[in-house]
């Protein structure tokens, strides 16, 4: 089936670090495939995206590259801040029947400290 | 911002009764989905409809329903509560490629608890 799975967390990190968070998935045909960042209390916010094999997505520091051959979409992002700490979800999108829906992975939360 | 707006933001209910959470989106999409989101999981999908019929569902039970208005607003009801129903219920207006538009716009959510 299709199926999003992500490295277990918490991440812990000191500012300034650097940042991978690992994203694999199983699906038919080419998925796009989606971060979301989730902060306390709040719903989920478009990280990046990329809709292709070797597509790279990036937004605020962060990338994310669309490999295919591995079927990853790992997370990165070179130095990160405290403001970065929240759950991020990898999500892919398929379209079935007519609708389409995402698939989420369990979610990675993330923890920056000063 | 969005666009989605999810009322109300809390909501405490007794196990068995029915509730009624709502959604509206700023530029009227024709298609809406929802979410639930336990507590430490990613989002999973309910169900789509799309101008005012359910046209996907995932593997919720019957007891979820939906509508959707000619205005696009729409609602989720949950009836015979159950304490495993106790989640955030995120609302979507999803990708749409046919318009160019590629993701999905979530709203804030309802943080339902049930006693």
């Amino acid at each position: 089936g299709n199926s999003v799975t992500q490295m277990e967390g918490p991440v812990t990190l000191s500012e300034e670090a650097f940042l991978t968070i690992n994203c694999t998935y199983t699906a038919t045909g080419y998925p796009s495939l989606f971060w979301y960042v989730q902060y306390p209390g709040e719903g989920l916010q478009l990280l990046l995206k990329a809709t292709k094999a070797d597509d790279k997505g990036s937004n605020k520091g962060f990338e994310a590259t669309y490999r295919k051959e591995t079927t990853s979409f790992h997370l990165e992002k070179g130095s990160v801040q405290v403001s970065d700490s929240a759950v991020y979800f990898c999500a892919l999108l398929l379209f079935s029947g007519g609708y389409n829906k995402l698939i989420f992975g369990a979610g990675t939360r993330l923890a920056v400290h000063p | 911002e969005t666009g989605v707006t999810q009322s109300p933001t809390h909501l405490i209910k007794t196990r068995g009764q029915q509730v009624t959470l709502r959604c509206s989106s700023q530029s009227g999409h024709n298609t809406v989905s929802w979410y639930q989101q336990a507590l430490g999981q990613g989002p999973q999908f309910i169900f789509q409809y799309y101008r005012e019929e359910e046209n996907g569902r995932g593997n919720f039970p019957p007891r979820f329903s939906g509508l959707q208005f000619p205005n696009y607003s729409s609602e989720l009801n949950v009836n015979a509560l159950e304490l495993d129903d106790s989640a955030l219920y995120l609302c979507a207006t999803p990708p749409s490629p046919g318009t160019g538009v590629t993701e999905a716009f979530f709203g804030q959510g309802t943080r339902l608890t049930v006693v």
